[in-house]
């Protein structure tokens, strides 16, 4: 199985803050690596699929990169709505895996 | 508008059955591969299922592999999860998920709400 593991595991900013949560992968898993979000008591939210392309209606503030088993999320200026939880998704092969999650928490 | 609405959540037995069901809408249903995920109480999500826009691919995690069973109804614009001999450590939030195409190997775009699965004595 493949391992995706996510740093850091919390992280604390502040309004208007650009942050950065990386994902990396246990073996090469091309660009197969989606985003997502979740609030408290809500369903996952679908941000970025194939590293880094937008999901349909998702902020340009919302941007990623990376290939094979380095990847990043980035989120520019922070918002308080931008708090919650991500996860990265690695889609390559079964079965798929998730990171750990990053919970991102308002200083 | 794309909408996923899960069913089928509730208090069981350890050993006991449950099917989950998703309703879909606002999207040809049988053009899409479909996902089972879950969220154990405060844990990360885990993929559970995967089943090809007709049926004929299915895949699934280890831990439910020979237990649970994924299926549809493309007549009826619905997907299912069949879960036997049922765990504690199958309580969980279990969600429906939408790919952007009809393989297996494609990325979820859209998400049920959740249904609550809790296995207890």
């Amino acid at each position: 199985d493949i391992q995706m593991t996510q740093s850091p595991s919390s992280l604390s900013a502040s309004v208007g803050d650009r942050v950065t949560i990386t994902c990396r992968a246990s073996q090469g898993i091309s660009n197969s690596l989606a985003w997502f979000q979740q609030k408290p008591g809500k369903a996952p939210k679908s941000l970025i699929y194939a590293a880094s392309s937008l999901q349909s209606g998702v902020p340009s503030k919302f941007s990623g990169s990376g290939s094979g088993t380095d990847f990043t999320l980035t989120i520019s200026s922070l918002q308080p709505e931008d708090f919650a939880t991500y996860y990265c998704q690695q889609y390559k092969s079964y079965p798929i895996t998730f990171g750990q999650g990053t919970r991102l928490e308002i200083k | 508008q794309v909408q996923l609405v899960d069913s089928g959540g509730g208090v069981v037995q350890p050993g006991g059955s449950l099917r989950l069901s998703c309703a879909a809408s606002g999207f040809t249903f049988s053009s899409y591969a479909m996902h089972w995920v879950r969220q154990a109480p405060v844990k990360g999500l885990e993929w559970v299922a995967v089943i090809s826009y007709d049926g004929t691919n299915k895949y699934y995690a280890d831990s439910v592999k020979g237990r649970f069973t994924i299926s549809r109804d493309n007549s009826k614009n619905t997907l299912y999860l069949q879960m036997n001999s049922l765990r504690v450590e199958d309580t969980a939030v279990y969600y429906c998920a939408r790919t952007v195409s009809s393989g297996c190997y494609s990325p979820v775009d859209y998400w049920g709400q959740g249904t609550l699965v809790t296995v207890s004595s």
